[in-house]
C-alpha cells in the first residue's frame, strides 16, 4: 500500500540553527501539507501546497519556515534559525482530491 | 473561531463497543475525519463523512453525524486491544486544512 514517508524520524538541533525536514509524498498525489503536534497539544495546519505553490498558510507558518518541492517528489519543510518553541512532532501529509489525506509518521523534532 | 472538542479518554471492555464523541463548533464543516494514532506511527485515515450525511458504517466502524448539535461520533464495534490507539476528530471547512481535535485516548482491557 503506498504511503507517506518522512525522514528523519528524530532531529536534534541546537537552537539557532537551521533544519529541513523531508518528506515523500504518495507519488499521484497534488496536494501536500505540513502539520505539527507540540507534545501534549493538538495537531496544528502549518501549510498546504498545491501546484507548486503555498495555496494556505496559518499563523504559525511564519518567516522562519519555508516549503520546497524540490525535484517532484520531495516536500520539504525548512525551519531557518530554530527556537526551543519549535521542538514538536511534525507531520508532513498528501492528497489525491481535497479529501482524504494520507499522513506521514512524522519526525520528532528537539531544539536544545 | 474554528474548535474541535474531544473528552481525553475512554476505557472499555475488550469486545464491547466503544463510542467516542467530538462536538465542533463551525457549522460549515464540509467533511469530518477520523484519524487513529498508535504509539510512535503516524495518523491514519479511517473514515471520513461529508457533511450532508448522517451515517457512514465501514466495517465495525459506524460515524454519526447530527449537524443540529455539531456533534460526531465513531463507534467501534467488538473492540479489541489492537483498537488502543488515540482516536482524532478533524473538520475541513471549504478548504483542504484539517483542524483537528484532541485526541481522545482508548483504552481497551481484557
Amino acid at each position: 500500500e503506498p504511503e507517506v514517508t518522512q525522514t528523519p524520524s528524530h532531529q536534534v538541533t541546537q537552537m539557532g540553527q537551521e533544519v529541513i525536514l523531508r518528506c515523500v509524498p504518495i507519488s499521484n498525489h497534488l496536494y501536500f501539507y505540513w502539520y505539527r503536534q507540540i507534545l501534549g497539544q493538538k495537531v496544528e495546519f502549518l501549510v498546504s501546497f498545491y501546484n507548486n505553490e503555498i495555496s494556505e498558510k496559518s499563523e504559525i507558518f511564519d518567516d522562519q519556515f519555508s516549503v520546497e518541492r524540490p525535484d517532484g517528489s520531495n516536500f520539504t519543510l525548512k525551519i531557518r534559525s530554530t527556537k526551543l518553541e519549535d521542538s514538536a512532532m511534525y507531520f508532513c501529509a498528501s492528497s489525491d482530491q481535497v479529501a482524504s489525506a494520507f499522513f506521514g509518521q512524522g519526525t520528532r523534532l528537539t531544539v536544545v | 473561531g474554528e474548535d474541535v472538542e474531544q473528552s481525553l479518554f475512554l476505557s472499555v471492555r475488550e469486545g464491547d463497543s466503544s463510542v467516542i464523541n467530538c462536538t465542533y463548533t463551525d457549522s460549515s464543516s464540509t467533511y469530518l475525519y477520523w484519524y487513529k494514532q498508535e504509539p510512535g506511527a503516524g495518523l491514519q485515515l479511517l473514515t471520513y463523512i461529508f457533511s450532508n450525511m448522517d451515517m457512514k458504517q465501514d466495517q465495525r466502524l459506524t460515524v454519526l453525524l447530527n449537524k443540529k448539535d455539531k456533534h460526531l461520533s465513531l463507534r467501534i464495534a467488538d473492540t479489541q486491544t489492537g483498537d488502543s490507539a488515540i482516536y482524532f476528530c478533524a473538520e475541513s471547512i471549504n478548504t483542504d486544512k484539517l483542524i483537528f481535535g484532541t485526541g481522545t485516548r482508548l483504552q481497551v482491557f481484557p
